[in-house]
């Protein structure tokens, strides 16, 4: 069975230093692997995606997210992290790769507070 | 481009009442995803239509149906409503299904539904 692992409940980082928030995946074939961003009472956000190709993804709002095969990982990360950006973070897996469906298998969600 | 769209927003609902969530998606979208939120269970999906059809499930009882129109837009239905049914509902939606292209998945700001 597939799965996403976050394993932080929440991630603490000053503003203007840099930011990751792990996940690792357990998949059969190839991952399609995402990250969503959630407000306070609002949906998710997407951030970015990785299909295949560069093991460095760019996505929205100046986040990145890099592919490790070999560590079955898929962090996501941020140079210089602004209090806007503290939210809850979800890693999610694309059942079955690319293939007859669209399910999402999210983690459990990472809490990122930002302090000024 | 308007994004994914569901009404209603907010509602809140009786206990042994039934319930019909609304989602329009992105224009050209045709496949439509839903998702129920809680704070104990998390992300969990719920199914997936494409093209009219249910194309997966989750593993949720009977209660909860869902079907998808001609135009794409898709509604959820619960009936006789459980205190434990309160949650967000997400829709989300993509341009397609059964490729390998890795379509972006796009979530909407979702229904909060409260059961009382």
């Amino acid at each position: 069975a597939q799965s996403v692992a976050q394993p932080e409940d929440q991630v603490n980082v000053a503003e203007g230093n840099p930011l990751t928030v792990k996940c690792t995946y357990s998949v059969s074939g190839n991952p399609y692997l995402f990250w969503y961003v959630q407000y306070p009472n609002r949906g998710l956000q997407f951030l970015l995606k990785y299909i295949t190709g560069d093991n460095l993804v760019k996505g929205s709002y100046g986040f990145e997210a890099e592919f490790n095969k070999s560590q079955t990982s898929f962090h996501l990360k941020k140079p210089s992290a602004l209090v806007s950006d503290s939210a809850l973070y979800f890693c999610a897996v694309r059942e079955g790769g690319g293939g007859a469906t669209n399910k999402l298998i999210f983690g459990t969600g990472t809490l990122l507070a930002v302090q000024p | 481009k308007a994004g994914v769209t569901q009404t209603p927003r907010y509602l809140i609902k009786t206990r042994g009442q039934q319930v019909t969530l609304s989602c329009s998606p992105i224009s050209g979208h045709r496949s439509v995803s839903w998702y129920q939120q809680t704070p104990g269970q998390g992300l969990q999906f719920l199914f997936e239509y494409f093209s009219e059809t249910q194309r997966n499930k989750g593993n949720f009882p009977g209660r909860f149906s869902g079907r998808q129109f001609s135009n794409s837009r898709s509604e959820m239905n619960v009936s006789t409503l459980e205190l434990g049914d309160s949650a967000l509902y997400l829709c989300a939606s993509s341009l397609g299904q059964g490729d390998y292209s890795g379509n972006t998945i796009y979530f909407g700001e979702g229904s909060w539904l409260t059961v009382v």
